[in-house]
């Protein structure tokens, strides 16, 4: 059973506008959450994290926000630039193993 | 300083043949972890390890065998290769902020 659901697979927005990519997860346990970008045929990056006791973390035109009484985190990208287009995963952990979403693929179009 | 560095890129087997999937990184991470990624799956934790001589299971290990001999390595076995094994393999090195290889797209005829 997926315990980190990415329910929209893909997102077009417009350059210079915000982007919202949005994570949900069912595991109580998990204390630590990170956004990952892909660009296809290349291995994931770090983008940003947030650790559990925190509501919100920023870095530049990234914001990752942390609901933890809806098991759900969000991370936005203000403004949205075209080379922001890629695939974005968020992750969960708890100890050692570490939980991926299914990815959304955001489009920004120039 | 290369990072995370895998081999092959690329790689085509036929069912029941084995081979071993490398991984190497410099950056002096204890923690080091294999996964798979499937389209509409995500990616799936395979084997992980914490440091030298320990190795663990992650959600998907299946099929598969590691070995931590080595800070800087950490091989991926495939003992016996299934069509099931299809996928592209990613090696990440850090605990927190994980630093992912290049990957190494598998296929199992």
């Amino acid at each position: 059973d997926q315990q980190v659901k990415q329910n929209s697979p893909s997102l077009s927005v417009q350059e210079g506008r915000i982007s919202i990519l949005n994570c949900d997860y069912t595991n109580s346990m998990f204390d630590y959450f990170l956004w990952y970008k892909k660009y296809p045929a290349e291995g994931p990056t770090f983008l940003i994290s947030i650790s559990s006791i925190k509501d919100k973390n920023e870095d530049g035109r990234f914001t990752v926000f942390l609901n933890k009484s809806a098991k759900h985190l969000s991370l936005h990208i203000v403004p949205s630039q075209p080379g922001d287009s890629a695939v974005y995963f968020c992750a969960a952990n708890t100890g050692n193993q570490f939980y991926f979403g299914t990815g959304t693929s955001l489009t920004v179009i120039p | 300083n290369a990072g995370v560095t895998q081999t092959p890129k690329f790689q085509v087997l036929k069912t029941g043949q084995s081979m071993t999937l490398q991984c190497a990184q410099d950056m002096n991470h204890e923690y080091m972890s294999w996964y798979r990624q499937d389209p509409g799956m995500g990616l799936r934790l395979i084997h992980y390890s914490v440091g030298a001589g320990i190795t663990d299971q992650g959600e998907v290990p299946n099929g598969y065998n590691v070995s931590r001999s080595t800070t800087e390595d950490f091989p991926l076995r495939l003992l016996s290769a299934a069509p099931s094994q299809t996928s592209v393999y990613f090696c990440a090195t850090g605990l927190r902020e994980q630093y992912f290889g290049p990957g190494t797209r598998l296929t199992v005829t």
